[in-house]
């Protein structure tokens, strides 16, 4: 199906541990995006991408890092989980014309 | 400080009331897009506003950009609960990056 997809959907980790949380479009937009939700600071971006290869820092981009080795995934990996990484994460591609930033679900993610 | 300030936080009412949420900042925008999202899922854009004083409709809702352009309303005539979610107001920065406000909590109870 066309469209962006994350996975998994929800997740729980233990501190410490590296999790990789996973995006995929298939429009082949050059930009993509991850943020994350949290009550009290709405959404604020991690990082994103102009292209593949190409990866920049957000608003809060400490303890994540991605990889975007093919233009159609940008998976965000937490290297060592912390509480305060408890979160919804989104991933969005942007394209062109009026309606042009798609996100995705959101994978719920747990930290204890 | 938010670059986007939205108000009210929350906001609760009947079904069949009209209202309104807003979006302010100091800083001037080429654009300015609204996001409705319901729990769940991601946000969906709604619409973008580009001239200073645009009103664009979208069904029962209206959108309003400041003569400014430093400003934005949202005005809901009739609610209706589908119309609950949270909506966010958002601007592009440097790098297509969105930067979004913290958004309005809308419950329409039947």
């Amino acid at each position: 199906d066309a469209g962006i997809t994350q996975s998994p959907r929800y997740k729980i980790t233990e501190t410490g541990r590296q999790v990789t949380l996973m995006c995929h479009q298939t429009w082949s937009h050059s930009y993509m995006f991850w943020y994350r939700q949290d009550l009290g600071h709405g959404l604020r971006l991690i990082y994103y991408s102009a292209a593949a290869d190409i990866t920049d820092k957000g608003e809060v981009p400490d303890g994540y890092v991605v990889s975007r080795s093919k233009t159609e995934n940008f998976p965000l990996t937490l290297e060592s989980a912390t509480r305060s990484q408890t979160s919804v994460y989104f991933c969005a591609s942007r394209g062109t014309g009026v309606f042009r930033y798609t996100f995705g679900s959101g994978t719920r993610l747990t930290v204890v | 400080t938010q670059l986007l300030e939205q108000s009210p936080q929350f906001l609760s009412i009947q079904e069949g009331e009209n209202l309104t949420v807003y979006c302010n900042s100091s800083s001037v925008f080429s654009s300015l897009q609204w996001y409705r999202q319901e729990p769940g899922e991601g946000p969906v854009l709604l619409v973008t506003v580009v001239t200073g004083g645009e009103v664009k409709k979208l069904k029962r809702l209206t959108f309003q950009f400041g003569d400014a352009r430093k400003d934005s309303s949202l005005h809901i005539t009739a609610a209706q609960p589908g119309d609950t979610g949270l909506y966010l107001c958002a601007v592009e920065t440097s790098g297509s990056r969105l930067t979004f406000g913290e958004g309005t909590q809308l419950t329409v109870n039947p």
